[in-house]
């Protein structure tokens, strides 16, 4: 079956400091994995895919197929990075599957 | 370009009694999904509708759940009756379904529901 896993609920870093949020999955097909993004009092909306390779507001998220995961990294947080994130995996042509979310607060 | 609309953006039932959700999706979006998020979760796909026919309904209750999208536009979610557990904010998202697909879904704001 397949499955994403956000071990972490919460994760509390300071500004400036690096972040990492842990995504990992079981699927078995080739994946297309996503990570979205919800600020406070804003819509779900996308924050990267990981077949575009891109850093968006300066994360990036590399698959690694041998571990299963997708995690995101940011390497200085920012006080507007405090939001919740969900990892995402597509199962087939547009259904996204996704993980209970992990909660950052970046203090000051 | 205006989003997805969803309404009512909060709804309070009693257990036993209806509700229904509304949603306009993206113009030109022809995939409609609605999404449950229970608090505390992930959101988990309900239904998938591609213009107005079903792709994927595995998920929804359909002793309780009805969904439909009537000419391929907007989609109407129906709870009836409701039992406690079906608290929680109901997502409605759309996405276009081409070649140029990206796979990112657009979501509306959610509908809150509350049943006591």
């Amino acid at each position: 079956a397949q499955r994403v896993t956000q071990p972490e609920k919460l994760l509390s870093v300071f500004k400036g400091a690096p972040v990492e949020l842990k995504c990992n999955y079981s699927y078995s097909g080739s994946p297309e994995l996503f990570w979205y993004v919800q600020y406070s009092r804003q819509r779900l909306q996308l924050l990267l895919r990981h077949i575009s390779r891109e850093s968006i507001k300066g994360f990036t998220a590399d698959l690694n197929k041998g571990e299963t995961s997708f995690h995101l990294k940011k390497p200085f947080a920012q006080e507007e990075d405090s939001a919740m994130y969900y990892c995402a995996l597509r199962r087939s042509w547009g259904k996204l599957q996704f993980g209970a979310g992990t909660q950052v607060v970046v203090t000051p | 370009e205006a989003g997805v609309a969803q309404s009512p953006r909060y709804k309070i039932i009693e257990k036993r009694q209806s509700v229904a959700f509304w949603c306009n999706p993206i113009s030109g979006h022809a995939t409609l999904y609605w999404y449950q998020q229970i608090l505390g979760q992930g959101p988990k796909l309900l239904i998938q509708f591609q213009n107005n026919g079903v792709v994927d309904d595995s998920q929804l209750p359909k002793d309780r759940f009805s969904a439909e999208r009537l000419k391929g536009v907007d989609s109407t979610l129906k709870i009836q009756p409701a039992k406690l557990e079906d608290s929680a904010v109901y997502l409605c998202a759309s996405s276009l379904e081409s070649r140029e697909d990206t796979g990112e879904l657009f979501f509306g704001e959610g509908s809150r529901l509350t049943v006591l």
